[in-house]
């Protein structure tokens, strides 16, 4: 089966550090997507992981462990408009669907 | 803008009807899929195109929807009979295809049956 997991809810204070946890278990794995999506808008695209360690995109980085079926985002230096929600997405094998989870709706607070 | 459109962006129903949405997707991107999201949900798979071949469309695809994307270009899908459980906001995006691109997605049409 496919089963993706994230946290509902996170909240954090602006300018601080959080990171959010992804983990996986699908039949194929062709790369694991990140997006944010805020309230009522499309997803939007933040990082990129095929093999494993960390990608570092500005203030957003994305780390993989294969083996662990494990990622995470890390969003630095936190700011009111990083609330939003935050997509975790497994392409199946073939370079075709995304497989999402339920998403982790961020708060930041001042 | 040349970014993925769709129409209409709000659609109000009522319990029976046929539905049809569009997308465009951008111009040189070949893949186009379409997604289903609730609310509290992640986007879900329903069908993907490269260029007007339809490849893969979801299980949980009931005979009611189909899709198309005659010349390879714009995508439409059609909800027949729609029921009160197709509510939801409808997705479409496109890629490149393969490799590292992602999928760029579309604002959405919202869909209410009533």
């Amino acid at each position: 089966g496919q089963n993706i997991d994230q946290p509902t809810e996170m909240t954090a204070t602006e300018g601080a550090i959080v990171q959010i946890n992804c983990t996986y278990q699908t039949s194929g794995f062709n790369g694991l997507f990140w997006y944010q999506q805020h309230a009522g808008e499309a997803p939007t695209f933040l990082s990129y992981n095929v093999l494993d360690g960390l990608e570092e995109k500005g203030r957003f980085s994305s780390f993989l462990s294969r083996s662990k079926g494990y990622s995470y985002l890390l969003l630095k230096e936190l700011q009111m408009k990083d609330s939003a929600s935050y997509l975790c997405a497994v392409r199946d094998q073939g370079y075709n669907k995304l497989i999402f989870g339920a998403g982790t709706r961020l708060a930041v607070h001042p | 803008d040349t970014g993925v459109s769709q129409d209409p962006r709000h659609k109000i129903t009522k319990r029976g009807q046929n539905v049809t949405f569009r997308c465009d997707p951008i111009s040189e991107h070949n893949r186009l899929y379409w997604y289903r999201q609730t609310l509290g949900q992640g986007p879900e798979f329903l069908t993907y195109f490269q260029n007007e071949a339809q490849l893969e469309k979801s299980r949980l695809l009931s005979d009611r929807f189909s899709a198309e994307r005659p010349k390879g270009s714009f995508s439409t899908l059609e909800i027949q009979r729609t029921e009160q459980g197709d509510s939801a906001m409808y997705l479409c995006a496109s890629s490149l295809d393969g490799g590292v691109y992602e999928q760029y997605f579309g604002p959405g049409t919202r869909l209410t049956v009533t």
